[in-house]
C-alpha cells in the first residue's frame, strides 16, 4: 500500500514558467512533509519541508503548500530554471515512528 | 549537514553471490538508515542500523538477506546476500539529523545482478 503517492512520473516546463509538483498521502498520522531533489548518480538532497501545523512554507523560488483536509501537498518552483531539472521526491514523516516514507518521484524537465 | 560516502558506487554481480556496501559519514550520527530504490519505485526503507545492537528491519526485509553492521557512529555496511536479478537496485545510505529534522543521503550504490 503506497502511503505517499506522486501520480505524475514526469513533468516538462518551459524556463521561466511555474513548475507544480503534486503529492498525495493517505496516512493522517503524518505530521511533517519534505521534498527532496535528486540528480542522476547522486543521492537525494533536502529541498524544503513543512509541518502539519502550517499550510505554506516558502524558501526563495520554492514554495510548498499543504492541504491537510485533502491530504495533498504541492511544490511550486517559480521561475523554473534548467538547473531545476531533476527527480523530485515527496516524503512524509510521523514523529512517533521517525521514519520517512517516500513517493515514487516526479521527473521535472525545464527546457529553454 | 553531513557528508556521506558509499563504496562501491556501482557493481555488476552474478546471481548467487553477495555484495557488501560500505557507508562512511564525516561526523558521528545516532541514526543511520539503508534504503533501496528499485527501477520505477519509491525509496524504500530496508532497515535502521543501530550502533551496538542488531539492526531494525522493515516489513519484507530480513537479516539473513540483508545483514547490516554498525561498528561505530560513523560507519555501517549493508550486505546483499545470495543475489538474484530482483535485487538490482540503487542502495542508499542515509543519516538522520534530529535537530534539523531531515535526512541526508549518500550518493548510492547501483547494483546490477545478472
Amino acid at each position: 500500500d503506497q502511503q505517499v503517492k506522486q501520480n505524475s512520473p514526469s513533468l516538462s516546463v518551459q524556463e521561466g514558467r511555474i513548475s507544480i509538483l503534486n503529492c498525495d498521502y493517505t496516512n493522517s498520522m503524518f505530521d511533517y512533509f519534505l521534498w527532496y531533489k535528486k540528480y542522476p548518480a547522486e543521492g537525494p538532497t533536502f529541498l524544503i519541508s513543512i509541518s502539519s501545523i502550517k499550510d505554506k512554507n516558502e524558501d526563495g523560488r520554492f514554495t510548498v503548500f499543504l492541504n491537510k483536509s485533502a491530504k495533498h501537498l504541492s511544490l511550486h518552483i517559480v521561475p523554473s530554471q534548467p538547473g531545476d531539472s531533476a527527480v523530485y521526491f515527496c516524503a512524509a514523516l510521523s514523529y512517533n515512528t521517525d521514519k520517512l516514507i517516500f513517493g515514487t518521484g516526479t521527473r521535472l524537465q525545464v527546457f529553454p | 549537514s553531513a557528508v556521506i560516502s558509499q563504496k562501491p558506487s556501482r557493481d555488476i554481480c552474478q546471481r548467487g553471490t553477495s555484495l557488501t556496501i560500505q557507508c562512511q559519514v564525516d561526523s558521528q550520527v545516532t541514526m543511520m538508515f539503508w534504503y533501496r530504490q528499485q527501477p520505477g519505485q519509491s525509496l524504500t526503507l530496508i532497515a535502521t542500523a543501530n550502533q551496538g545492537s542488531e539492526a531494525t528491519y522493515e516489513s519484507g526485509f530480513v537479516i539473513d538477506k540483508f545483514p547490516i553492521s554498525r561498528p561505530n557512529l560513523t560507519f555501517s555496511t549493508l550486505t546483499v546476500s545470495n543475489m538474484s536479478p530482483e535485487d538490482s537496485s540503487i542502495y542508499l545510505c542515509s543519516v538522520g539529523m534530529i535537530v534539523a529534522d531531515t535526512q541526508y543521503f549518500g550518493p548510492g550504490t547501483r547494483l546490477t545482478v545478472l
